[in-house]
């Protein structure tokens, strides 16, 4: 199976900060690879699919990288409707798997 | 667009079953690849397993923790995807979503069904 891990598992930062989140894959898996907030009590939101697309309705502030094993969500300015817990998502091959999750909070 | 609505959790014992529905609307469900993903409290997110669509053959995939407690199966007709959860534990807890993960450019997801295993 494919391990998924990213770092940091949390982070503090201030609005307008420019924020990056890493996910690396234990194998390589293309471009395979979603990008979704979860805040609490809500359905997770996927932001990019495909390792880079951004998904209609996202922000542009949003962005996505990578191929192979390492990925990165990168935040270019920090909103307070941000603060959220990031996840990442491997679906290139079963069974799926999702990161642990990184925290963003105020600082 | 794409609306999932999951139902039939609820309370149930150690080793009891449940059996939750995912109800699709706005397009064919032999036309959606229908994923489980499950969240226990205050923890991450964990894909549980997949339906495959009538281009997949209608597979199914299951992540390891759940395959052999768990059956995942659908009924096209009635626009429906079942997770049957058996022999459940107290680590079972957790909200339940169906999802339709692979979908571009927009995925959906259901709101989620909270399943409490608990004596």
């Amino acid at each position: 199976d494919i391990q998924m891990t990213q770092s940091p598992s949390s982070l503090s930062a201030f609005v307008g900060d420019r924020v990056t989140i890493t996910c690396r894959a234990s194998q390589a898996i293309r471009n395979a690879l979603g990008w979704y907030q979860q805040k609490p009590g809500q359905v997770p939101k996927r932001l990019i699919y495909a390792a880079s697309t951004l998904q209609p309705g996202v922000p542009s502030r949003f962005s996505g990288s990578g191929s192979g094993t390492e990925f990165t969500l990168t935040i270019s300015s920090l909103q307070p409707e941000d603060f959220a817990t990031y996840y990442c998502l491997q679906y290139s091959g079963f069974p799926f798997t999702f990161g642990p999750g990184t925290k963003v909070d105020i600082k | 667009e794409v609306q999932l609505v999951e139902s039939g959790g609820g309370l149930v014992q150690p080793g009891g079953s449940l059996r939750l529905s995912c109800a699709a609307s706005g397009a064919a469900l032999s036309d959606l690849n229908i994923d489980w993903v499950r969240q226990a409290p205050g923890k991450g997110l964990e894909w549980v397993g997949r339906s495959g669509n009538k281009v997949n053959s209608y597979t199914i995939q299951y992540a390891a923790s759940v395959k052999g407690t768990f059956t995942i199966s659908r009924d096209d007709s009635k626009n429906l995807v079942f997770l049957q959860l058996n022999s459940l534990k107290t680590e079972d807890t957790a909200v339940y979503f169906c999802a339709d993960l692979g979908a571009v450019p927009t995925d959906s997801w259901g709101r989620g069904n909270l399943v409490t295993v608990s004596s």
